[in-house]
């Protein structure tokens, strides 16, 4: 199957700094990827849609100036959390779908840690 | 909000034994999907069936989809220690961007050897 690469797989950073999550297609063009957020033992809820050459689009109560996407090319999107702070504290994975191909193929999610 | 909900929460069974999950959802979808999780792990898509589709097998799994109901089950026979992890259901939309998923609130399950 398709494989999707997510880095770092945990980070630990002070609070104000910023911090930037790799997302990379290996072995496909990932036309659309898209970004979550996990809490302990909870869903995952869909933060934003991120397509290859266009701006990302926000899920409502998501601030898109706080959770920074690019998708530069058709094999990597990024998530940069800037100015981060204890609650933004979670789990994030990213997931990448080719075309009209409709299951999504994730990533191995980040655990970051906000102190 | 459009989320689904999973039942039950968590599950404990013996190895051997089935293991039977259900999904409620609440829009009309293009198709149903379920994934599994282990803990601190991605997601790996396990199966798809679509609106039109009753039920879908794939190996020791087995789903059902009732689209009046707006509901679906995930059924895994002989289950074993290493089926241990979250199973969420995750529907696309009937509309729009098919790959643009909803995902159930999850199921816990594990199977003690």
């Amino acid at each position: 199957g398709a494989v999707v690469s997510q880095h770092p797989s945990r980070v630990i950073c002070k609070s104000g700094t910023s911090v930037k999550i790799e997302c990379r297609s290996l072995d496909f063009q990932a036309t659309t990827m898209f970004w979550y957020r996990q809490f302990p033992k909870q869903s995952l809820m869909l933060m934003a849609t991120s397509n290859e050459g266009s701006k990302a689009t926000y899920e409502q109560g998501v601030e898109k100036d706080k959770f920074l996407i690019n998708h530069a090319s058709l094999t990597l999107s990024t998530l940069t959390v800037t100015s981060a702070h204890p609650e933004d504290s979670s789990f994030y994975i990213c997931s990448a779908s080719s075309g009209s191909n409709e299951k999504l193929f994730f990533g191995s999610g980040t655990q970051l840690s906000v102190l | 909000s459009q989320q689904g909900e999973e039942d039950p929460q968590a599950l404990s069974i013996q190895e051997g034994e089935n293991a039977t999950m259900n999904c409620s959802y609440k829009t009309s979808i293009n198709n149903l999907q379920w994934y599994r999780q282990n803990s601190g792990r991605g997601l790996v898509h396990l199966i798809l069936i679509r609106s039109n589709e009753r039920e879908k097998h794939s190996g020791r799994l087995r789903v059902t989809l009732d689209t009046s109901k707006k509901s679906s089950s995930l059924l895994i026979t002989a289950s074993r220690a290493a089926d241990t992890a979250s199973y969420f259901c995750a529907t696309a939309p009937n509309r729009g961007a098919t790959n643009k998923l909803i995902f159930g609130t999850g199921t816990l399950l594990a199977v003690q050897p």
